[in-house]
């Protein structure tokens, strides 16, 4: 049974600091792992795209890395802000063409 | 504005009866997916399709049923048959320029709730 996991569940960080969370899918059969962030009461929107073992990607003061041989993934955000309190959802595209999202990251920013 | 609408943002159904989701896309995208999430759980894909007039099965298609007859349309029945149908349901779609590289762009979802 494919498993994408996300951890922790939910995260409270104090605006200003910075903060990272993991996605964790299985390491064989690995075409590519999408983030995406979904905040209240919006639909959930694509951050990045990942397909290459090493990548990594940045948008603003969010980053995201990618190992494909571990099979995890880690997003990182500097210097969090209230505009950043979402829940982040990753989901992993097999070659076996499933597409398996993880239960999501809830992120809170403390002002 | 290009995007995806679903309606109704709520919907109550009784138990026993059918139920249709809508979601439209003016993106002009090929492929179209719908999805439902269950308090705790990732989404969970139900049905997808890539082309009108084909659509294939996803994890739990079970007690559910879509149709594709225009481009811009992929509405979702919710069958008397799906024994515990109370969730949120998504849909979204992407283009199929590479499988794996483009992103899907989402409706902003409908909560259906069995009485």
């Amino acid at each position: 049974i494919l498993n994408v996991e996300q951890s922790p569940q939910s995260l409270h960080v104090q605006e200003g600091d910075s903060t990272n969370f993991t996605c964790s899918f299985p390491s064989s059969n690995f075409y590519a792992l999408h983030w995406y962030r979904w905040e209240t009461a919006k639909s959930p929107e694509a951050l990045f795209v990942m397909t290459l073992n090493g990548d990594e990607k940045k948008k603003g003061r969010i980053s995201a890395t990618l190992n494909t041989k571990e099979g995890y993934s880690y997003l990182y955000i500097k210097g969090s802000q209230p505009e950043d309190s979402a829940t982040y959802l990753c989901a992993y595209y097999s070659s076996a063409s499933k597409i398996i999202f993880g239960s999501g990251t809830r992120l809170s920013i403390r002002p | 504005d290009g995007g995806i609408t679903q309606s109704p943002k709520y919907l109550f159904r009784k138990e026993g009866q059918n139920v249709t989701l809508s979601c439209e896309q003016n993106l002009n995208h090929d492929a179209m997916y719908w999805y439902r999430q269950d308090p705790g759980q990732g989404l969970r894909l139900i049905y997808y399709s890539q082309i009108v007039n084909d659509f294939q099965k996803g994890d739990i298609a079970e007690g559910y049923s879509v149709s594709r007859e225009k481009k811009e349309s992929f509405p979702l029945t919710v069958t008397s048959a799906q024994k515990n149908p109370t969730a949120f349901y998504l849909c979204a779609s992407s283009s199929l320029t590479e499988y794996g590289t483009d992103t899907q762009y989402f409706g902003p979802g409908t909560r259906l709730t069995v009485l």
